[in-house]
């Protein structure tokens, strides 16, 4: 089946530094992907969708700068937290919807942030 | 605006019985999909099932099963005979024809499975 690979699984960084998060869909190209954030014991939360060859849109509240977004090909979207302080650490997780079937998205497997 | 509502926070069920959980949506639109996500302890969110608006067929695969029922805007999902490695969170989605492939998720129903 279709597959969505994210990298990397757990990162643990200072605070101040940035964190680069990748989303591949290994099968299938994708010209969507989304962004999504969840905290524990909570829901997903969508930040961003991704659009290849164009600019991501963001969900109301989520600050552009701080969370760049760059899907550099049909198969590869990042995401950047930029200056990471210990408020951003969350569970990132993305997803894409295939091309066989639009409306089922795969997701990642997440990526856990800790800051420190 | 859509709203998917999963009333159960938490439900708890010793291995063999069976459970369902719950799911209510909200669109305005009449060409929509609905969903059933298990998102196990790793964080990874599996695929279990979508259906769309046109087709109130109930499914089953498996010890899984879902109802659907347009007439009260809820996508109900079955589990027979529990076992310890359904223990999840289980989120149930909708996509609308109007919400540009976004979904919006349920606030999530942990199951856990005692042995």
């Amino acid at each position: 089946g279709a597959v969505v690979s994210q990298h990397p699984s757990r990162v643990i960084c200072k605070s101040g530094t940035s964190v680069k998060i990748e989303c591949r869909s290994l099968d299938f190209q994708a010209t969507t992907m989304f962004w999504y954030r969840q905290f524990p014991k909570q829901s997903l939360m969508l930040m961003a969708t991704s659009n290849e060859g164009s600019k991501a849109t963001y969900e109301q509240g989520v600050e552009k700068d701080k969370f760049l977004i760059n899907h550099a090909s049909l198969t590869l979207s990042t995401l950047t937290v930029t200056s990471a302080h210990p408020e951003d650490s969350s569970f990132y997780i993305c997803s894409a919807p295939t091309g066989l079937a639009k409306n089922i998205q795969y997701f990642g497997a997440g990526t856990r942030l800790s800051v420190l | 605006a859509q709203k998917v509502t999963q009333a159960q926070t938490e439900i708890s069920v010793v291995e063999k019985e069976d459970v369902t959980l719950d799911c209510v949506y909200e669109t305005r639109d009449t060409t929509y999909y609905l969903f059933w996500y298990k998102q196990p302890p790793s964080g990874e969110l599996v695929f279990l099932i979508r259906r769309n608006s046109f087709d109130e067929q109930n499914e089953i695969s498996g010890r899984y099963s879902w109802n659907f029922q347009k007439s009260t805007s809820s996508f109900n999902f079955t589990i027979t005979a529990s076992q310890v490695v359904d223990s999840a969170v289980y989120f149930c989605a909708l996509i609308s024809s109007g919400s540009a492939r976004q979904l919006t998720f349920g606030s999530g129903t942990q199951l856990t499975v005692l042995p």
